[in-house]
């Protein structure tokens, strides 16, 4: 069965400073990896995702991530956070058509920025 | 990239009573799913929504509670039944194939709370 830990439910950073959220996973094949981010009272935005290929991966608003695939984990980072960057962040891992394309998420990690 | 619209987006609803979410795609999509997410938790999945035939739910959740409808591949319903208190959630629809490419995409949710 796979699953997903983030191991860290709060986190507590100053603007202008780096941030890097934990998420670890179990699957038994190559995983579908996703970040979202969900702001207070929205729904879930997608940040980047990883399929294949190269294992760091850019997407929107500044957030990198990187797949290691022996370490079972994808990071999520940001260089430079901003006030706008205070929300939840969600991984989530799941499998190919084949297996349903279903996502199992992790439990959340809360980011709040400090002025 | 596909939209995702959710209807209602907010509703209180009274012990007792069932009431549906819609689920509007802007493109065809393969598959569709719903997921649950409780006050302060993260999102678990409650069924894939299959198009012209029954859903396929995840362990823990069962048709009379939860039914599901698919009649095309841009539209979906999520009935949630005889509501109790314990079902105030977040209830999120998501796509997958088709006009989304190979990325799941998320609905900004649709907020119920049961008094």
């Amino acid at each position: 069965a796979q699953s997903v830990t983030q191991p860290d439910i709060h986190i507590t950073v100053s603007e202008g400073a780096s941030l890097e959220l934990r998420c670890n996973y179990s699957y038994g094949a190559t995983p579908y990896l996703f970040w979202y981010v969900q702001s207070p009272g929205q729904g879930l935005q997608l940040l980047l995702k990883y399929f294949s290929g190269d294992t760091l991966v850019q997407g929107i608003k500044g957030f990198e991530a990187e797949f290691k695939r022996s370490q079972s984990s994808f990071n999520l980072r940001k260089p430079s956070v901003h006030w706008s960057d205070a929300a939840e962040y969600f991984c989530a891992v799941g499998g190919p058509k084949a297996a349903g394309n279903k996502l199992t998420f992790g439990g959340g990690t809360r980011v709040l920025v400090k002025p | 990239s596909a939209v995702i619209s959710q209807k209602p987006s907010r509703d209180i609803c009274q012990r007792g009573t069932s009431l549906t979410i819609q689920c509007q795609v802007d493109s065809q999509v393969t598959m569709m799913f719903w997921y649950r997410q409780q006050p302060g938790q993260s999102l678990t999945l409650i069924a894939t929504a299959n198009q012209g035939s029954e859903a396929t739910y995840e362990s823990g959740f069962v048709i009379d509670k939860f039914p599901i409808s698919r009649p095309n591949l841009t539209f979906s319903t999520l009935t949630v039944s005889n509501m109790s208190p314990e079902d105030s959630s977040i209830y999120l629809c998501s796509a997958f194939g088709g006009g989304s490419g190979n990325t799941i995409y998320f609905g900004e949710g649709s907020w119920l709370t049961v008094v």
